[in-house]
């Protein structure tokens, strides 16, 4: 099955609106990334988070290892925050990210 | 200044003939990874490296090989593509669970 799955899907906000997605995971992990992705684009690292809340800008991102889950929040959606949204988790001794399949966000003005 | 480098951008290649993509990294990781991704797939890692002169294999090795000559370059081969290889390939470093991307390289075989 899916070691990482994101929720939802598909997303379409309205500019300024909030929104959450969330990473879950089948197994126990030693850490996670969160990447933004543009269409045609490469991935840009957002946050690097092994647990705990971190925060950027509009974007914070949490995770609680115990649970096996990550969320990302954004806050006052922009429509340049439109694109697809990926998760990864490590949960080897090798360093090797295994990857969710994404959320596509659209935000429309 | 981009950290993780890929040439070609763009390529595309006719069935059975070799393929070499090609990635080359600025920051001192000893970690490199090959990925392809593809619509319902997501990001598939298919060779690895820890340092160079090591390469490992992915999640999805078969039909393809690597080499890793130096700190700074990690190469994926394709020795005889294939159509099922078109697909967007992202080479990446990395350290301590943390990884970097390159911009992708577009891969066609016809």
């Amino acid at each position: 099955g899916q070691q990482v799955q994101q929720s939802p899907a598909s997303l379409v906000l309205q500019e300024g609106e909030n929104a959450e997605l969330q990473c879950n995971f089948s197994t126990s992990l030693n850490s996670m990334q969160w990447f933004y992705q543009r269409p045609g684009g490469s991935l840009v690292s957002l946050f690097y988070n092994p647990s705990g809340t971190k925060q950027s800008g509009r974007l914070t991102s949490t995770t609680v290892i115990k649970e096996r889950r990550s969320s990302l929040h954004i806050s006052s959606s922009q429509t340049t925050d439109s694109g697809t949204y990926l998760c990864a988790m490590d949960n080897s001794a090798g360093n090797k990210l295994t990857f969710g399949i994404g959320t596509r966000v659209l935000v429309r003005p | 200044e981009a950290a993780v480098t890929q040439s070609p951008r763009n390529k595309v290649a006719v069935t059975g003939g070799k393929v070499t993509l090609s990635c080359n990294q600025t920051n001192n990781h000893n970690n490199m990874y090959w990925y392809r991704q593809d619509t319902g797939h997501g990001l598939r890692l298919i060779h690895y490296s820890y340092g160079a002169g090591s390469t490992e294999k992915g999640d999805i090795p078969d039909g393809y090989k690597a080499s890793r000559p130096s700190q700074e370059n990690f190469s994926l081969i394709l020795e005889l593509a294939t159509p099922s290889q078109t697909s967007v390939y992202f080479c990446a470093s990395g350290a301590w669970g943390e990884q970097y991307f390159g911009p992708g390289t577009r891969l066609t075989v016809l």
